[in-house]
């Protein structure tokens, strides 16, 4: 079956640096793929809207100097925590959407940790 | 304001028992509906997902319940086993343009499953 991926699974960084999460669909393209941040037990809330060869998309309340996602192909999206600070620590997942949208995949997630 | 009403927040259910969880949404646009199965550190996993064009989906032990009418979907899992004890979330999309692939979640429902 269909399968993304993130990588990495898990980073720590300190304050004040940046860090870098990809997400790869593997057995398909997509032109479409999403960036959620997850609390602990709370639900995925949508960060933005990634589209291939094009800006990103912000929901209201996102950063996007803060917040930079590359989607460079039609397999890879990237999304780029700049200056992080403790409160950005969270677990942030990705999905891409399969064919015209009849299936939505996630990856596994990015642990992020800043210290 | 949330799209996507899920109940009951937290289930608890004794091991063969059936676990019932449902959604409501207001969006008659919504085409899609997902269910999604989470893992403590782990990004949700496709569970089960039905079209408005179908009242029942059964996989295995898994039932999706659809009401047009009434706007809602149920989750129901059948002969519920400890390994079943997850966060649900379900999901509501529309196929359309802009929105394409945009999943709005329901807050998500922490079963327990007792042996």
């Amino acid at each position: 079956g269909a399968v993304v991926s993130q990588h990495p699974s898990w980073v720590i960084c300190k304050s004040g640096t940046s860090v870098k999460i990809e997400c790869r669909s593997l057995d398909f393209q997509a032109t479409t793929m999403f960036w959620y941040r997850q609390f602990p037990k709370k639900s995925l809330m949508l960060m933005a809207t990634s589209n291939e060869g094009s800006k990103a998309t912000y929901e209201q309340g996102v950063e996007k100097d803060k917040f930079l996602i590359n989607h460079a192909s039609l397999t890879l999206s990237t999304l780029t925590v700049t200056s992080a600070h403790p409160e950005d620590s969270s677990f942030y997942i990705c999905s891409a959407v399969q064919g015209s949208g009849n299936t939505i995949y996630f990856g596994e997630g990015s642990w992020l940790t800043v210290v | 304001q949330q799209q996507v009403k899920q109940s009951p927040q937290s289930l608890i259910v004794q091991k063969g028992g059936i676990s019932i969880i449902n959604c409501a949404y207001e969006n008659t646009a919504f085409d899609y509906f997902p269910w999604y199965q989470q893992f403590p550190g782990k990004g949700p996993a496709l569970l089960i997902a039905i079209r408005p064009d179908v009242s029942e989906k059964k996989e295995g032990r898994f039932t999706i319940s659809f009401n047009k009418s009434a706007k809602q979907f149920s989750l129901h899992i059948m002969d519920s086993q400890p390994g079943d004890s997850a966060t649900y979330f379900c999901a509501a999309s529309s196929g359309r343009g802009s929105t394409l692939g945009r999943l709005y979640f329901g807050r998500g429902t922490q079963l327990t499953v007792w042996p």
